[in-house]
């Protein structure tokens, strides 16, 4: 059973651009949360989906927003980006999004703001 | 603030070993907490978790002590082995609104050398 995969493994942006980061899901499963993760925060809770509707969301600016199409895979974007965006975008997917129910990470996706 | 308090930040410890990490957490309504294992260029996995009815719990070389009254949660890995190498996160997740959401602490750089 493939893992949860998230497209692209490393992202290079400028100040000011905006980025658009991918994860699919392990098959079956309808939950995908978005945690950034720094070296100075920690993993920080971004937002989660299930079933295409934003559940619940961090405590992030409005740059920071997501989406979840009918197949469960899921984008998030950053517009304006700024140089503390610099962080390990990190995808989980579970499968029934109850409470306890196991949350899965993807590798991450590596965005750099120069 | 939701936090979930994490000590110590690294950790060296002798091949065969005790390995012991600490959390602490405020909110009592946290009712779930796993513990996730990050190698290098990985996304965490999920290692051992624990609901706050039982005050120990033990998968292997990995267990997990709990005490509600103090509110606080700490991972044992017995026989520590290089393999064991990681960071170690601790986390919580309550039952109120936005449960799925989980909160992390700082996590655990392990060392453990032959």
């Amino acid at each position: 059973k493939a893992g949860v995969t998230q497209t692209p493994r490393y992202l290079i942006k400028t100040r000011g651009q905006q980025v658009t980061l991918s994860c699919s899901p392990i098959s079956g499963h309808r939950s995908v949360s978005w945690y950034q993760q720094t070296p100075g925060q920690g993993l920080q809770f971004l937002f989660e989906y299930f079933s295409e509707t934003q559940r619940n969301k961090g405590n992030f600016p409005g740059r920071f927003s997501g989406r979840q199409f009918s197949n469960s895979r899921s984008e998030m974007n950053v517009s304006t980006l700024e140089l503390g965006d610099s962080a390990l975008y990190l995808c989980a997917s579970g499968r029934t999004g109850d409470r306890a129910d196991t949350q899965y990470f993807g590798p991450g996706t590596r965005l750099t703001v120069l | 603030q939701q936090q979930v308090k994490q000590s110590p930040q690294s950790l060296i410890v002798q091949k065969g070993g005790i390995s012991i990490i600490n959390c602490a957490y405020e909110n009592t309504a946290f009712d779930y907490f796993p513990w996730y294992q990050q190698f290098p260029g990985k996304g965490p996995a999920l290692l051992i978790a624990i609901r706050p009815d039982v005050s120990e719990k033990k998968e292997g070389r990995f267990t997990i002590s709990f005490n509600k009254s103090a509110k606080q949660f700490s991972l044992h890995i017995m026989d520590s082995q290089p393999g064991d190498s990681a960071t170690y996160f601790c986390a919580a997740q309550s039952h109120g609104a936005g449960s799925y959401q989980l909160t992390f602490g700082k996590g655990t750089k392990l060392s453990v050398i032959p």
